[in-house]
């Protein structure tokens, strides 16, 4: 099956660690992004990505850190310096503007719920 | 900087009332404009997507969105809504510069719909 994955599910982390959230996809998109989901806030972006070995802030990339090696993988690591980690994170990735001004419609993972205990 | 913002929040209707969501956005450069929608325990999906031609755009289940780019505007319609459609609703844009593409939600709108 063609999509998005996002692994784990669930993440605990203690305070003053460095978590990695892993993100796949086997869609052969360029663009990928990443979503941090407040109640109240919607998703706001932390880190995207339109080609391999290049990726650009978002607007709360702060105490966060990410690659991108592989066009079918953008890893998100949450460090200690990030001061209110707990969230729900979402990943997604799209065609992107290569292949043409109508093709950006993002799709999206599953989500990891990472709680900092 | 790049913004996007919706008017409502949370809005209770009662089945077969009319809905409108609005929706706007900073920037006067290029933009492909979405809905997307959520339901409980769900992951986010796709109602419906604007890049050019008629900015009237028919999505999913009933749903649609008039473009009015010189109000910056996306609104969401749907002329009577069903208690299915309780979800939460986001308006994204995507910021399109040069080679890139930088896509932006709106802080979401709860809709609660009563049979």
């Amino acid at each position: 099956d063609g999509g998005i994955t996002q692994s784990p599910k669930y993440l605990f982390r203690k305070e003053g660690q460095n978590v990695t959230l892993s993100c796949e996809q086997n869609l052969n998109h360029d663009a990928m992004y990443w979503y941090r989901q407040d109640p109240g806030q919607g998703l706001r972006l932390i880190y995207y990505s339109q080609i391999v070995n290049d990726f650009q802030k978002g607007d709360i990339a702060e105490g966060y850190s990410v690659s991108r090696e592989k066009k079918e993988s953008f890893p998100l690591t949450v460090t200690s310096a990030q001061k209110n980690p707990t969230a729900f994170y979402l990943c997604a990735s799209s065609m992107g503007q290569s292949w043409g001004v109508g093709n950006t419609e993002a799709f999206f993972g599953q989500g990891t719920r990472l709680t900092v205990v | 900087a790049q913004s996007v913002s919706q008017h409502n929040h949370h809005v209770i209707l009662s089945e077969a009332a009319s809905l409108e969501l609005g929706c706007n956005y900073s920037y006067g450069g290029t933009v492909n404009l979405f809905w997307y929608v959520q339901y409980p325990g769900q992951h986010l999906q796709l109602l419906l997507k604007y890049f050019s031609g008629d900015p009237l755009v028919k999505g999913i289940k009933g749903f649609e969105a008039e473009f009015i780019k010189s109000k910056f505007s996306f609104n969401l319609r749907k002329p009577s809504v069903q208690w299915s459609d309780t979800a939460e609703y986001f308006c994204a844009v995507n910021f399109l510069s040069g080679n890139t593409g930088k896509l932006i939600f709106g802080q979401g709108t709860t809709l609660q719909v009563k049979p």
